[in-house]
């Protein structure tokens, strides 16, 4: 069993949907968390990232997370064709070297 | 504002040849990280260094070597390589405990 568990989609949406993309974890040490997006033929790129339970927006994105349940979840609101792309979430804990452990990513589809 | 930067952006190679894959970063970072994707696999670590002066295996180290040259420069090794090395390459960087910053990638293709 994998450690982080990501549904891998592909998920299609309408412009304008509010999309919900979600990983589970299983090891309770996992201290922080992350969201990256990462186009075609790109690196990935930082998109949100928190170090505590609960909800952190900024914009249209909110990143949710549930120590409890070992959930993590990022909203888009009032998606665009823009956000078209594969978003992996990501765990680590303190005194690792800054290792993260990742999801195999969500590929998403924002259509006209 | 270059961030990570890696060369070369494509490379194929014959099985058995060699290579060395450059990454260099210009935030000051103190760790540095090499990753493979494939498909289906996600990113999975290769090598990393923690600090100047020191390296690490990660997941999936077999076949690969790395350097850390100096604070900002990272190379990863093909000794012989092997078409179960074809992949996409990632380098990152980031400060202690903070989120990694990730360059473009090498596609790299092993015939």
């Amino acid at each position: 069993q994998k450690e982080v568990e990501q549904d891998p989609g592909p998920l299609s949406v309408p412009e304008g949907a509010i999309v919900s993309l979600n990983c589970t974890y299983s090891n309770s040490a996992f201290q922080y968390f992350m969201w990256y997006r990462q186009y075609s033929r790109k690196g990935p790129e930082l998109l949100m990232y928190t170090y505590s339970s609960g909800n952190k927006e900024d914009g249209r994105f909110t990143a949710q997370v549930d120590k409890s349940s070992k959930y993590i979840s990022l909203f888009i609101r009032d998606s665009q064709p823009s956000d078209s792309a594969t978003y992996l979430c990501a765990t680590g804990r303190t005194g690792t070297a800054s290792k993260l452990t990742f999801g195999t990513g969500t590929r998403l589809q924002v259509t006209l | 504002n270059a961030g990570v930067t890696q060369t070369p952006k494509f490379q194929v190679l014959k099985t058995g040849q060699s290579m060395t894959l450059q990454c260099a970063q210009d935030m000051n970072h103190n760790s540095m990280y090499w990753y493979r994707q494939d498909p289906g696999m996600g990113l999975r670590l290769i090598y990393y260094s923690a600090s100047e002066g020191t390296t690490d295996k990660g997941e999936v180290p077999n076949g690969y070597n790395v350097s850390r040259l100096n604070k900002r420069e990272f190379s990863l090794r093909l000794e012989s390589a092997a078409p179960s090395q074809t992949s996409v390459y990632f380098c990152a960087s980031s400060v202690t405990d903070q989120p990694q910053h990730f360059g473009d990638g090498t596609r790299l293709s092993i015939l």
